[in-house]
């Protein structure tokens, strides 16, 4: 049972433009989510959180949606450079659990 | 952000030989590591939970006897592949969960060590 979903595999974006990465979870127990980047043969880049006391979380040209009701959140990167092409990563926990539960990842083109 | 570091990078061995992966972070003590593997073009698979002080809580599947997990320290957890096979050929990552950090909820990843088994 997949807790954690990106159903996007791929996006392609032109640079300038913004990115808006999906990200749907079943767990109503999930209080806290996280997003990150990775390249190919690192480890993932922390990139931005966001608890479920709040419904907007932004850091520069990154912001982070959440929509409790739906289950739902999203990253919105504006804007988009060709630097931020890589897979990312929305991952959730619940309180107290530690473990974080991954999404399959969405990679990220941004074309000049 | 938190920075945590891993070793070695990558790794190749002959079938049968254990190998040994160091997880450490540098500049905040983590009670709670994790262990994680990465197939090509799939999402991370959570292998275990180092606690320290105390035993490794695996996930379903993970053989504990296979992937040993030592949590010395509040800053070094170690995973040993035992007895190494080429099926074991993976990317593995580890991770450390900063208590400072998004209400201790935040996780910081290493590098990650390439494993090929020969």
């Amino acid at each position: 049972d997949q807790q954690v979903k990106q159903n996007s595999p791929s996006l392609s974006v032109q640079e300038g433009r913004i990115s808006i990465l999906n990200c749907d979870y079943t767990n109503s127990m999930f209080d806290y989510f996280l997003w990150y980047k990775k390249y190919p043969a690192e480890g993932p880049t922390f990139l931005i959180s966001i608890s479920s006391i709040k419904d907007k979380n932004e850091d520069g040209r990154f912001t982070v949606f959440l929509n409790k009701s739906a289950k739902h959140l999203s990253l919105h990167i504006v804007p988009s450079q060709p630097g931020d092409s890589a897979v990312y990563f929305c991952a959730a926990s619940a309180r107290g659990g530690g473990k974080l539960i991954f999404g399959q990842g969405t990679e990220l083109s941004v074309k000049p | 952000g938190a920075v945590v570091s891993q070793h070695p990078s990558r790794v190749i061995c002959k079938s049968g030989t254990s190998v040994k992966i160091e997880c450490r972070s540098l500049d905040f003590q983590a009670t709670t590591m994790f262990w994680y593997r990465q197939f090509p073009k799939q999402s991370l698979m959570l292998m275990a939970t180092s606690n320290e002080g105390s035993k490794a809580t695996y996930e379903q599947g993970v053989e504990k006897d296979k992937f040993l997990i030592n949590h010395a320290s509040l800053t070094l957890s170690t995973l040993t592949v035992t007895s190494a096979h080429p099926e074991d050929s993976s990317f593995y990552i580890c991770s450390a969960r900063d208590p400072g950090a998004g209400g201790g909820e935040t996780q910081y990843f290493g590098p990650g060590t390439r494993l090929l088994v020969l």
